[in-house]
């Protein structure tokens, strides 16, 4: 059973469409989290949610954007793609509280924009 | 400011020897944990270790050891006995406890371990 499971894994599409990509975590754990992953390995934050709310929102173009339905599901949007929105985009989630707060990771959607 | 430093861009080691891969960390609370994460070319992330601020004794998991000199403010990884399944990227990570945001972790920028047979 995938701890947090992310779908799709993988997307190609054209400039200027809008795409989703879902995540799940069944490890009961509060926070959840949505990385970007650049061709340079660099690991950016750009959304965490603590329990259905916004904690985190850093400096991202506000085409993306965050929705947590519950705590166990974090989607990310992303409208009118950009080249440069080609990246690994992961998903995590984590127990801060009580607990060392390592996150776990999904697999990663690879995002292509053509 | 938090910050992680990994120097190392890329690494070499021979099959069955012992590397190190360095990592400084820099913040002013005394409350905080250090993480090591591998990514194999695979592209998962996999959490390998985690050392805590007020930890007495260095971490160990399996052929992982973390060497944390606090006053040094270092946390290098050891990966004892190398094997080929340890080429990977390997990213140190920081939290810090009592920040005004305890859920972000500060990342360093990775160094890439090739290890040859």
């Amino acid at each position: 059973d995938t701890a947090v499971s992310q779908t799709p894994k993988y997307l190609v599409t054209q400039m200027g469409n809008d795409k989703s990509i879902k995540c799940e975590q069944n490890l009961g754990h509060d926070t959840m989290y949505w990385y970007k992953q650049d061709s340079k390995k660099f690991l950016k934050i750009m959304f965490s949610y603590n329990n259905k709310e916004l904690i985190i929102n850093e400096t991202v173009p506000n085409r993306f954007s965050p929705k947590s339905p519950d705590k166990a599901h974090l989607n990310l949007h992303i409208n009118s793609l950009e080249l440069g929105d080609s990246a690994v985009y992961f998903c995590a989630s984590s127990q801060v509280y009580g607990n060392t707060g390592e996150l776990f990771f999904g697999e990663g959607s690879r995002l292509t924009v053509l | 400011a938090q910050k992680i430093t990994q120097t190392q861009p890329g690494m070499f080691v021979q099959e069955k020897e012992a590397v190190t891969l360095d990592c400084t960390y820099d913040t002013s609370d005394p409350s905080y944990g250090l993480f090591w994460y591998k990514q194999p070319s695979s592209g998962e992330m996999i959490f390998l270790i985690y050392q805590g601020s007020y930890d007495q004794q260095n971490a160990t998991e399996g052929r992982y050891s973390l060497n944390f000199q606090k006053a040094r403010k270092s946390a290098n990884l050891v990966i004892s006995a190398s094997q080929l399944g340890d080429s990977a990227m390997y990213f140190c990570a920081m939290r810090a406890f009592n920040a005004g945001n305890n859920r972000k972790l500060i990342w360093g920028l990775g160094t890439s371990l090739a290890v040859n047979p």
